[in-house]
């Protein structure tokens, strides 16, 4: 199994402009999560799926942050416009049905660095 | 005051030392209790996983979470430079997880 697979690994853009972030999670899992990771809060969740639905978007920072989950195999988490405290490594993990949200499987991140 | 507390570190120990880390929290309905191991410009992986109050081993791992103090540990025997990571305990009552900000520990040959 490839695992939970994100892109791009690396984004760098400019304050004002929109960033969107990808996410295929593992085959056979319905749950996903979207994370963010800084050094001074460590990882904050922001939203969460359940079959496609949106459960908790909670976490979500404010109105410039959108995430939608179209199919079971893909799932996007647009901010519109950027901000540089916006820059931090963003997460997307998956869990299998039944498993909760204890059991997670995380992608390899995606580096966002808004200047 | 943050849910759960963790020390960043860095903690440098040698090969074959035992080590600790350490989380507490201050919810008293949190359930569920999890370590996760992150390596550098990696995901978390999921480690140890404990329900409620107790012991949990896994070869070099032991998880141990005594609620009525508020406080989880895990202890790694025998360390090894591929232990060399960042560790994040985690915890749940049921529907969201949530995550300390991690200890770095460094072990060297």
């Amino acid at each position: 199994d490839a695992g939970v697979i994100q892109s791009p690994r690396h984004e760098v853009t400019e304050m004002g402009q929109e960033v969107t972030l990808r996410c295929k999670p593992i085959s056979g899992h319905n749950s996903l999560f979207w994370y963010r990771q800084t050094m001074m809060r460590g990882l904050e969740l922001l939203i969460y799926f359940n079959n496609n639905v949106p459960i908790d978007d909670s976490g979500m920072p404010e109105d410039r942050f959108s995430a939608k989950m179209p199919n079971a195999s893909f799932s996007t988490l647009k901010i519109q416009p950027s901000e540089p405290r916006d820059s931090a490594v963003y997460f997307c993990a998956s869990s299998l049905p039944g498993t909760g949200v204890e059991k997670l499987f995380f992608g390899s991140g995606t580096q966002l660095s808004v200047l | 005051q943050k849910e759960v507390e963790q020390d960043p570190g860095p903690l440098s120990v040698p090969e074959g030392a035992i080590v600790s880390l350490n989380c507490t929290y201050s919810n008293s309905a949190f359930q569920y209790f999890m370590w996760y191991r992150q390596y550098s410009r990696k995901g978390p992986e999921l480690l140890m996983y404990t329900y409620s109050s107790g012991n949990k081993e896994d070869g070099r791992f032991t998880a141990q979470v005594d609620k009525s103090s508020k406080y989880i540990s895990l202890f790694i025997r025998d360390s090894q430079p591929s232990d060399s990571a960042t560790y994040l305990c985690a915890m749940t009552p049921t529907d969201k997880l949530i995550f300390g900000t991690g200890t770095r520990l460094q072990v060297f040959p």
